[in-house]
């Protein structure tokens, strides 16, 4: 098994750009969540999903768009790039119930 | 609004010594995970307590959970180099998990 995939490790974006931090787990787990780490301040879930066609808002939601159509899939989508979107992305997935979480690898998100 | 705190946020302990890191949460849970974080990687599980009184142990760590004072402790025995990390708890109130911001933890020889 891969586990969490994520990709890319790395992208750079001008202020308005958009695009698609891509994560994929094969544990065929119903969990999926997406946090941006920021220095000092911990892990914030951004947004969740429970199972293939629900999804929830979760900490820090606002300028992130996600979807899952698929139980392995489960992208996050930035519209309109800003600045204040700079961080580290993690992507992680649990069986259903709410235990341990796996993380992805991370994304790391640079936008000027 | 949920807060998570780790106390402290940075540590610098000689090898051979014993530390506690702390935890505290502000909502009502019995679910809480610690996860160690190796400088520009990703995070690692390391414990999983699901109830009032939970202790789990893995080599020179030692996790435990006490609900009602809403509290987690993360021992540390006889430090070594290799513990060297960042040590974050978090909190799971259902179908979402709140992290502290972490412990810094760095074992000198």
């Amino acid at each position: 098994n891969a586990g969490v995939t994520q990709t890319p490790k790395f992208q750079v974006l001008k202020t308005g750009q958009s695009m698609t931090l891509q994560c994929a787990q094969d544990m065929n787990h119903e969990y999926m969540s997406w946090y941006r780490q920021d220095p000092g301040m911990g892990l914030r879930l951004i947004h969740y999903s429970v199972g293939a066609g629900i999804t929830d808002q979760g900490e820090v939601p606002n300028g992130y768009n996600v979807s899952r159509s698929t139980t392995e899939d489960f992208p996050l989508r930035l519209l309109s790039a800003a600045p204040s979107q700079t961080s580290v992305y993690f992507c992680a997935s649990s069986p259903r119930g709410a235990n341990e979480q796996f993380f992805g690898p991370g994304t790391r998100l640079t936008v000027l | 609004e949920l807060k998570v705190e780790q106390n402290p946020l940075f540590l610098s302990m000689q090898e051979g010594k014993n530390y506690t890191i702390y935890c505290n949460y502000s909502t009502t849970s019995d679910r809480l995970y610690w996860y160690r974080q190796d400088p520009g990687k990703s995070l690692e599980s390391l414990f999983v307590l699901l109830s009032n009184g939970a202790v789990k142990q893995e080599g020179r760590l030692m996790a435990s959970l006490d609900t009602k004072a809403r509290l987690s402790t993360l021992h540390i025995t006889a430090a070594v180099h290799d513990l060297s990390a960042t040590y974050f708890c978090a909190v799971d109130t259902g179908n979402q998990f709140y992290f502290g911001t972490g412990t810094s933890l760095t074992v000198i020889p």
